[in-house]
């Protein structure tokens, strides 16, 4: 059965600050990783998706890796900015239609 | 234009009610989803349908029927509604046969059980 699990649950950081966003999953059989934000009140904005067979997927400052064989993945924001925060929530897909999804990191990037 | 739209976005109800949510996506997706956010904010699958066929129930009470009626919309009824169904309750759509796409997911409608 597959489990997401995220770290930290919550984050503060000073903006211009580099930041990592961690997820790790538990059954390296996965089809894809997706990286999605969410703001408060609001539906989930995709951000990067990673299939199995990649490595990293990069847009603009979002640059997102995947090693299944350790199983984890990690999202990295460069400069970070007040616009960036939100809550960061990664899913694994296991085929068959099914996306087990992280319980999410908040972010808050202070100005 | 909205892609994926979800009506209503907010529903106050009395418990042992029935209400219904509805979704559309004008994406020309042929997969569509219902997922629940808890109040912890926890997102778990409920329902996957696939070109209008239910792939995925995830041992969802029976008192919750999707039903779609072409592929590009995906309703969600509830009978009998309890307080614990209080939650955000998200629609999304994907194009693909194998469950490998990016997910586009509905603005939510946020149901409160009193």
């Amino acid at each position: 059965k597959q489990e997401v699990t995220q770290i930290p649950a919550a984050l503060s950081v000073p903006e211009g600050e580099n930041l990592v966003l961690n997820c790790s999953f538990t059954d390296s059989a996965i089809y894809n990783l997706q990286w999605f934000r969410q703001d408060p009140g609001k539906g989930l904005t995709s951000l990067l998706l990673i299939q199995s067979s990649q490595r990293e997927q990069t847009s603009g400052r979002l640059n997102a890796s995947l090693d299944k064989s350790s199983g984890r993945s990690t999202l990295y924001i460069a400069a970070s900015q007040p616009g960036d925060s939100a809550t960061y929530l990664c899913a694994g897909n296991t085929g068959g239609f099914k996306t087990i999804f992280g319980a999410g990191t908040r972010l808050f990037v202070k100005a | 234009d909205t892609a994926v739209s979800q009506t209503p976005k907010y529903l106050v109800t009395q418990m042992g009610n029935d209400k219904s949510i509805k979704c559309e996506q004008n994406l020309g997706h042929d997969t569509m989803y219902w997922y629940k956010q808890d109040s912890k904010k926890f997102l778990k699958i409920m329902f996957s349908y696939n070109n209008k066929e239910l792939i995925i129930n995830e041992t969802v009470p029976n008192r919750f029927s999707p039903k779609s009626p072409d592929k590009a919309h995906l309703n969600l009824h509830i009978n009998s509604l309890e307080l614990g169904d209080s939650a955000v309750y998200f629609c999304a759509s994907s194009q693909e046969t194998s469950g490998q796409e990016t997910q586009y997911f509905g603005p939510g409608t946020r149901l409160l059980v009193l």
